[in-house]
């Protein structure tokens, strides 16, 4: 069955450092894969997203993440991280055909240092 | 607006006393889905619904029920809240080969 790691529980870093959560899935044909942020006392909002094509992709918010084949990874980074940006974040993969039922980690919740 | 509506958003309720979250989307979506988040066990899938009159268990089904007569409207049973049902609740919704589009959650405490 497909599953999502997310290694990082808990991540803090410094105002203006760059940031990389980790994410790694295990699924055996090419994934849709997302990344989510939930603020406190929020529901979750869609940061990015992977189908195909271009494997460094874009978010909202000055993320990006990177799709890895080889290393059934997609982790996600920012280079310069905002206060506002403390959160927790969930990666996610849904699986192609049949139920396509969207599969999170356990997430990473982010603490930024001022 | 597109969304996903949830209701309500705080509950609190006693052990057996039936209860019902609902959850509508304006966006036409033919998927829908409901999940569970706890403490150190991120989002778990109660039930789906591929579309209407379609429903199926997700990872943890027991003690819920769902129904989906129409398309934009996909409530959450409990038929007798037990407190390991504690939890906050969030609906979604999603589009052919588009990203889940989710609710504000319902925290839900069984006493």
């Amino acid at each position: 069955a497909q599953s999502v790691t997310q290694p990082d529980i808990h991540i803090t870093v410094s105002e203006g450092a760059s940031l990389e959560l980790r994410c790694n899935y295990s699924y055996g044909a090419t994934p849709y894969l997302f990344w989510y942020v939930q603020s406190p006392g929020q529901g979750l909002q869609l940061l990015l997203k992977y189908f195909s094509g271009d494997t460094l992709v874009q978010g909202i918010k000055g993320f990006e993440a990177e799709f890895k084949r080889s290393q059934s990874s997609f982790n996600l980074r920012k280079p310069s991280v905002h206060w506002s940006d403390a959160a927790e974040y969930f990666c996610a993969v849904v699986t192609q055909g049949g139920s396509e039922k969207l599969v999170f980690g356990k997430g990473t919740k982010l603490t930024v240092n001022p | 607006e597109a969304q996903v509506t949830q209701n309500p958003r705080y509950l609190i309720t006693v052990t057996g006393k039936k209860l019902t979250v609902t959850c509508s989307q304006n966006m036409n979506h033919e998927y829908m889905s409901w999940y569970r988040q706890d403490p150190g066990l991120g989002l778990r899938q109660i039930y789906y619904s591929m579309n209407v009159e379609v429903t199926d268990k997700g990872d943890v089904p027991e003690g819920y029920k769902v129904s989906r007569k129409e398309k934009r409207n996909f409530p959450l049973i409990l038929e007798s809240p037990s407190p390991n049902q504690t939890s906050l609740y969030f609906c979604a919704s999603r589009g052919r080969q588009s990203p889940l589009h989710f609710g504000n959650g319902t925290r839900l405490t069984v006493t």
